[in-house]
């Protein structure tokens, strides 16, 4: 079965400092791979997502993961933290040849000034 | 439309009341999921619609729980005598393929309160 953890419910870190929120699945076939984001009282919004092709994918606002299958790793980062980055952030895989997601616990990160 | 719509956006409701929450997909898309959130959670899957048909409803907590999507469009949660553990948001998302490749956008969720 697919399953996804993320390390570290809550990372707190300086503005300007870099952001590494943690994310590893288990799967015996590597997934599609998927990060959002969840501001308060909103819906998911997707940063990046990882299918096929470059292991290393830029998303929105500055943000990108490594698809790393011999860790089964899929880390997003961000070299310098904003405030408004302060969100809570889910890992999502799916399962190639399937087609819904299994989310992570989440990481709130928040940025302090 | 240009995105997910789902309403109400807010839903208060006494035990036992029998609740239908609404999603509008983007308009073309295949598929379509509802979640549910509880406080501090991650999105636990409940169903999955490939236009009409419902291909996976495994993550219904219980037969209080029912979901269609009779034209392949517009999808209805609909929740019968609900308890207060049901409390929650409820989310919807849809896609435009069968399979994930291509991503799912995500609507801002129905906040469910049970009192």
């Amino acid at each position: 079965a697919q399953s996804v953890t993320q390390l570290g419910s809550h990372v707190s870190v300086s503005e300007g400092a870099l952001v590494l929120l943690r994310c590893n699945y288990s799967s015996s076939v590597p997934p599609y791979l998927f990060w959002y984001v969840q501001y308060p009282n909103q819906g998911l919004q997707l940063l990046l997502k990882y299918t096929t092709g470059a292991t290393l994918v830029k998303g929105i606002n500055g943000f990108e993961a490594e698809f790393k299958k011999s860790e089964t790793s899929f880390h997003l980062t961000k070299p310098s933290a904003h405030m408004s980055d302060a969100a809570e952030y889910f890992c999502a895989p799916v399962v190639q040849g399937a087609q819904k997601l299994v989310f992570g616990q989440g990481t709130r990160l928040t940025i302090n000034p | 439309g240009a995105g997910v719509s789902q309403s109400p956006r807010y839903k208060v409701a006494k035990r036992g009341q029998d609740v239908a929450l609404r999603c509008d997909p983007i308009s073309g898309h295949v598929s379509l999921f509802w979640y549910q959130q509880a406080l501090g959670q991650g999105p636990e899957f409940l169903t999955y619609f490939q236009n009409e048909a419902q291909l996976d409803k495994s993550g219904l907590p219980s037969d209080r729980f029912f979901a269609e999507r009779p034209e392949g469009s517009v999808s209805t949660l609909k929740i019968q005598r609900t308890q207060q553990e049901d409390s929650a948001v409820y989310l919807c998302a849809s896609s435009l393929a069968e399979y994930g490749i291509y991503g799912y956008t995500f609507g801002s969720g129905t906040r469910l309160t049970v009192v």
